[in-house]
C-alpha cells in the first residue's frame, strides 16, 4: 500500500530564511497534496499537484512534484512567523484513499 | 470549497461511555470521509460513508467500535463506542469536491478526551 513519508518532522527556521520541507511516496499516486494545519485547528488546503513537473505557488510557498522519483517539495521562500504551523502532504490510494505524511512543525522564529 | 460543521467541538468522557460526533456540509456529497488524528500525529483515515449504504472501514476500524451512519447527503455521524484513553484524539470529517483536482476539505474536528 501506498506510504508516505516528511522530513523533516520538525523545523524551526529563521525569518527571512529560506527551506524545503520534502515528501517521499512509495508507490503511484495520482495526485500529491499539501495541507497546513495550525495548533488547535482543521486543515487548510494549500496545494494539489496532479502531474509530473507540476509546481504550484502561493506567496511565499512554492510545491512541485516529480513522479518519477515520487518525491514532492514544498519550498519556503523568506520565511515570516506567520508560516509557522504543521504541513501535511497526502498522496492518493486508489480513487480517493488519503494517505497523509507524517507532517512537518514549522516554527518560524523571529 | 463546501462549509463543513462538527458537533461538539470537544469533549471530555468517562471510559465506558459513547460518544455520537456530527459533521454538517452546506451542500450534498456524495462521498464523507472519518479521520482520526491521536494527538501530535497524522491523519488516518477511518471509514468511508457514502449515502444509502454501508460505511467502509479501513483495516483496524470496526463498526462495533465506531459506527457510522450517513441518512442524507449533507449529513453524517460518527460514534465512538465503549471508550478508553487511547481513544483521545481528534475526530474529523472531510467532503470531496471531485473535479480535476479532486480535492477533500475537512472539517474543524472534534477533540476528544477520555478520562
Amino acid at each position: 500500500e501506498l506510504k508516505v513519508e516528511q522530513n523533516p518532522l520538525f523545523l524551526s527556521m529563521q525569518e527571512g530564511k529560506n527551506y524545503t520541507i520534502y515528501c517521499n511516496y512509495s508507490t503511484t499516486s495520482d495526485r500529491l497534496y499539501w495541507y497546513r494545519q495550525d495548533p488547535g485547528k482543521s486543515l487548510e488546503s494549500l496545494f494539489v499537484l496532479l502531474s509530473n513537473g507540476a509546481v504550484k505557488q502561493e506567496g511565499r510557498l512554492m510545491a512541485s512534484l516529480d513522479t518519477k522519483a515520487r518525491l514532492s517539495t514544498l519550498h519556503i521562500t523568506a520565511a515570516v512567523h506567520d508560516l509557522s504551523a504543521t504541513y501535511f502532504c497526502a498522496g492518493v490510494s486508489g480513487t480517493y484513499k488519503y494517505i497523509f505524511g507524517t507532517g512537518t512543525r514549522l516554527k518560524v522564529l523571529a | 470549497s463546501a462549509v463543513i460543521s462538527q458537533k461538539p467541538s470537544r469533549d471530555i468522557c468517562q471510559r465506558g461511555t459513547s460518544l455520537t460526533i456530527q459533521c454538517q456540509v452546506d451542500s450534498q456529497v456524495t462521498m464523507m470521509f472519518w479521520y482520526r488524528q491521536q494527538p501530535g500525529q497524522s491523519l488516518t483515515l477511518i471509514a468511508t460513508a457514502n449515502q444509502g449504504s454501508e460505511a467502509t472501514y479501513e483495516s483496524g476500524f470496526v463498526i462495533d467500535k465506531f459506527p457510522i451512519s450517513r441518512p442524507n447527503l449533507t449529513f453524517s455521524t460518527l460514534t465512538v463506542s465503549n471508550m478508553s484513553p487511547e481513544d483521545s484524539s481528534i475526530y474529523l470529517c472531510s467532503v470531496g469536491s471531485y473535479g480535476a483536482t479532486d480535492t477533500q476539505y475537512f472539517g474543524p474536528g472534534t477533540r476528544l478526551t477520555v478520562l
